[in-house]
């Protein structure tokens, strides 16, 4: 099965702007929009942050933004706070078979 | 909201059914995922169910491992180990599959094999 091999950690000062990477390939990311984001704090549950590449669910703030190029979706976190320290992690679907695929995780410090 | 069973310890060989039961919206009328997270590590896929009609897909690297079920006259989703190994201790987390993401999570069940 593929992983989505994110950098293991990103760290940003207040009010700085991080991109966090989500290489995939040809068969996940390159193929589809459908990347979602998730932040999880230690011991807690995931939280969806974006969905469908760039698409932020109702009560998420908007400094959190996401893209595409190519194999590649990027997540932005943009006027860094430091409630933002957390994991993230990208999910692309990755075809019938294999159905949907994490990243490794980027553990973000503020 | 996606409420899980408390958390299991067993012993090699025992089997297991945890559950996530749904409130507040149609059960029926999404599908659920079970995602696994190893002490430490990144959140894995395991695979989805369909409670209207129990329709399941796994990820071919969790199919023969687990079994995914659901029943939706009382909006609950399981997941079963028939045989536990030290290998299946971690957190699981079921999860609302809105088209293809997960937008509501449960608390998640820590399970602990250890004999």
């Amino acid at each position: 099965q593929s992983t989505l091999t994110q950098p293991a950690s990103v760290s940003g000062s207040p009010g700085q702007s991080i991109t966090i990477s989500c290489p995939g390939t040809s068969s996940d990311v390159g193929s589809y929009n459908l990347v979602s984001w998730y932040q999880q704090y230690p011991g807690k549950a995931p939280k969806l942050m974006i969905y469908d590449v760039s698409k932020r669910p109702s009560g998420v703030s908007n400094r959190f933004s996401g893209s595409k190029s190519g194999n590649t979706a990027s997540l932005t976190i943009s006027g860094l706070q430091a409630e933002d320290e957390a994991d993230y992690y990208c999910c692309s679907y990755a075809g019938s078979t294999i159905r949907y695929v994490f990243g490794t995780g980027t553990k973000v410090t503020v | 909201q996606l409420v899980q069973s408390g958390a299991e310890v067993k012993k090699p060989g025992e089997s297991l059914k945890i559950s996530c039961k749904g409130s507040g919206y149609s059960f029926s009328s999404y599908w659920i995922a079970w995602v696994r997270q190893m002490p430490g590590k990144g959140l894995e896929w395991m695979g989805i169910i369909f409670p209207r009609d129990s329709e399941i897909r796994y990820s071919p690297s969790f199919q023969g491992q687990v079994t995914i079920s659901a029943d939706k006259s009382i909006s609950t989703a399981y997941l079963q180990w028939s045989s536990l190994k030290a290998s299946d201790t971690a957190m699981y987390y079921c999860a609302r599959q809105s088209a293809d993401h997960q937008d509501y999570w449960g608390q998640g069940t820590l399970v602990t094999v250890s004999s």
